[in-house]
């Protein structure tokens, strides 16, 4: 079965400063990864994926995430946050059983202090 | 572009009584669609998913079910809410290739479901 964990429920950031929200994995297969941002009381936002290929994988509104087979993490980066980047972070996983289902971490809630 | 609209957006409903929750999903055919229940602004939890119209699968057994009328339309419903169905609902749908199994989902703008 996979599964991804959030090991971190809050991390907090001056802006400016760099921000990395941790994800790992356990998959049976190939890890397909990703990324989502929610504001509250909204859907959540795609922010990046990693299928294959390069380990560095860029994404929307600055983010980046490298992925780390020999440590099965994906953690989420940014080199200089925003105040307006403080959100709930979620790292997924993709089902391996081919109904495309995605399985969520628990969530990390980034607050950037300005 | 393909567009996902969710509705209504809050609700307020006394326990015992019906739910119906609609979403739909523009600019694409065939899509995998999803219900995800997030409780406490935190997880989320996969409720059902369907691959085709009138295919329902669900995650986790509970007082909820799904349909799937049309292609492009997906239903979450109860026939008496209880007070542990509050919470935020959010429909998503995913592209059915299998040879991309890699695609992302995505999400509507949510549902708050308060049972009083």
């Amino acid at each position: 079965a996979q599964s991804v964990a959030q090991p971190e429920d809050q991390v907090n950031v001056a802006e400016g400063n760099p921000l990395t929200v941790k994800c790992t994995y356990s998959v049976s297969g190939n890890p397909y990864l990703f990324w989502y941002v929610q504001y509250p009381n909204r859907g959540l936002q795609f922010l990046l994926k990693y299928i294959t290929g390069d380990n560095l994988v860029k994404g929307s509104y600055g983010f980046e995430a490298e992925f780390n087979k020999s440590q099965t993490s994906f953690h989420l980066k940014k080199p200089s946050a925003l105040v307006s980047d403080s959100a709930l972070y979620f790292c997924a996983v993709r089902d391996q059983t081919g109904a495309n289902n995605l399985f969520f971490g628990t969530g990390t809630r980034l607050t950037v202090i300005p | 572009s393909q567009t996902i609209h969710q509705w209504p957006a809050t609700l307020v409903q006394p326990v015992g009584s019906p739910l119906s929750l609609e979403c739909t999903v523009e600019g694409t055919s065939n899509p995998n669609l999803y219900w995800y229940r997030q409780a406490a602004g935190r997880g989320l939890q996969l409720l059902f998913y369907s691959v085709g119209i009138g295919q329902i699968s669900s995650e986790v057994p509970q007082n909820l079910s799904a349909s799937r009328p049309q292609d492009r339309q997906f239903i979450l419903s109860s026939k008496k809410l209880l007070l542990s169905d509050s919470g935020f609902y959010l429909c998503a749908w995913g592209r059915a290739l299998d040879s991309r199994r890699g695609t992302e989902a995505f999400f509507g703008q949510g549902t708050r479901l308060t049972v009083v």
